[in-house]
């Protein structure tokens, strides 16, 4: 399996919703990540997630909580969002979190986040 | 905030012909990758660089890296429609030497017409 698989694909939600995204892989990769992706923009680091804990936060606000609750899964919590965070939410995952082990990304299809 | 910034921002050419895209970036890296985007879906990761390489080939892809110029160019030969996507350059940003968290450039939109 060389996939990264996020569910849902579309999500709608209201502003005073609680909801999350969930992503999964199985090619045992111990470095996972989201990216958040306006339109026409370059996707924007938010989490990593290195062996199963948090090793990056990119200032991200505390309505967005992401937990990883073993080495496959990745969730976004999501509570409270704002129209403005209606955007492409990427999971990707590399085989360790490492410059130096030159390894490329696999990225999941995203989920596309509407906030109403 | 971007690491890299690709030129052109937009590219437009007819089937069989080869684009160039280029990327620029300010901050050492170990290795500099591009990766493909269709339709605002997923990304694909295409070729990975490494720093003390200087062309790269997959392919029709060919992936050149000057390190002294922080630059780095893309080529697609005999390009297809179904090339047609944005494609982006990513390269490493250091977290006080825990590095390998990729960083994209803003993208170069390629449309190869039939």
């Amino acid at each position: 399996d060389t996939e990264v698989t996020q569910t849902p694909k579309h999500l709608v939600m209201g502003m005073t919703n609680k909801k999350s995204l969930k992503c999964e892989q199985h090619m045992g990769h111990r470095a996972m990540y989201w990216y958040k992706q306006k339109a026409k923009k370059p996707p924007e680091l938010m989490f990593v997630y290195s062996y199963e804990k948090l090793s990056i936060n990119e200032s991200v606000p505390s309505r967005f909580s992401p937990e990883c609750p073993n080495s496959s899964l990745l969730n976004l919590h999501l509570h409270a969002l704002q129209p403005e965070d209606s955007a492409l939410y990427l999971c990707a995952s590399s085989h360790r979190q490492s410059a130096i082990a030159n390894y490329g990304y696999t990225f999941g299809s995203g989920t596309r986040l509407t906030v109403v | 905030s971007q690491q890299g910034e690709e030129d052109p921002q937009a590219l437009s050419i007819q089937e069989g012909e080869n684009a160039t895209m280029n990327c620029s970036y300010k901050t050492s890296i170990n290795n500099l990758q591009w990766y493909r985007q269709n339709s605002g879906r997923g990304l694909v990761h295409l070729i990975l660089i490494r720093s003390n390489e200087r062309e790269k080939h997959s392919g029709r892809l060919r992936v050149t890296l000057d390190t002294s110029k922080k630059s780095s160019s893309l080529l697609i030969t005999a390009s297809r429609a179904a090339d047609t996507a944005s494609y982006f350059c990513a390269t490493d940003k250091n977290y006080g030497g825990s590095q390998g968290n990729l960083i994209f450039g803003k993208g170069t939109k390629l449309s190869v017409k039939p």
